[in-house]
């Protein structure tokens, strides 16, 4: 199994739906990350969280939510999805300190 | 954080070793140099880090100037299947502040030739 499991990993929606897309880690970090990227660009950060009561907002957070449900879990959320959230999200995970991130298969997200 | 500087493509021949270069001429002192990979739209995945001493695991060495300012990731034995995005990415110290965060820019294409 998958360290960082994302679900589900294709989606198609539509605009005004909410969706949700889960992260889980078996890794055991206490730190957890959403990440967008789209076509041709490098990953931008919308959530991280340091532990279970700690959400802090990245970059562009504006249009998500997240939840911390248990420090194995962290998950995304699109209260209304609309067409330029069409993108790739991956989570990932990393200890306190300077080790490097685990990432996800990714969540391909389609709104029409 | 610092800014880096990468090609935006490479081409290396299999079996040969690929040598990215990153240009990170504003890293701070309690900055490490970060490599990542991400091979066609599959999560990123994490390469090697240093702060100043070169580094080596199993699967690159890092090389890092004296005065920080720029880094080579070293593939020594290329094949096809690292032909990838390499991202190289400076990542501050202080996990108590906003520089702790990684912050992908484009990265370099590498495309390792049969």
């Amino acid at each position: 199994d998958a360290d960082v499991t994302q679900t589900p990993r294709n989606r198609i929606t539509k605009t005004g739906k909410r969706i949700m897309l889960e992260c889980s880690q078996t890794k055991g970090h206490d730190r957890m990350y959403w990440y967008r990227q789209d076509p041709g660009l490098g990953l931008r950060l919308i959530y991280y969280s340091f532990d279970v009561k700690d959400i802090n907002k990245g970059e562009i957070s504006d249009g998500y939510s997240v939840s911390r449900q248990a420090q194995a879990k962290f998950s995304l959320s699109l209260e209304s999805a609309i067409p330029n959230q069409t993108a790739l999200y991956f989570c990932a995970t990393s200890l306190a300190g300077m080790d490097g991130y685990t990432f996800g298969s990714g969540t391909r997200l389609t709104v029409v | 954080d610092a800014k880096t500087t990468q090609p935006t493509s490479m081409d290396c021949a299999e079996g040969r070793a690929a040598n990215l270069p990153c240009n990170h001429s504003t890293i701070s002192g309690n900055e490490y140099v970060y490599w990542y990979r991400q091979i066609h739209s599959q999560g990123p995945q994490y390469i090697i880090h240093g702060l100043k001493n070169n580094e080596t695991n199993e699967m690159a060495s890092l090389i890092i100037t004296e005065d920080r300012k720029s880094s080579t990731l070293i593939l020594p034995h290329a094949t096809l299947r690292d032909t990838a995005v390499y991202y190289c990415i400076v990542r501050g110290l202080n996990s108590g502040g906003s520089n702790y965060k990684l912050t992908f820019g484009k990265g370099t294409l590498l495309t390792v030739n049969p």
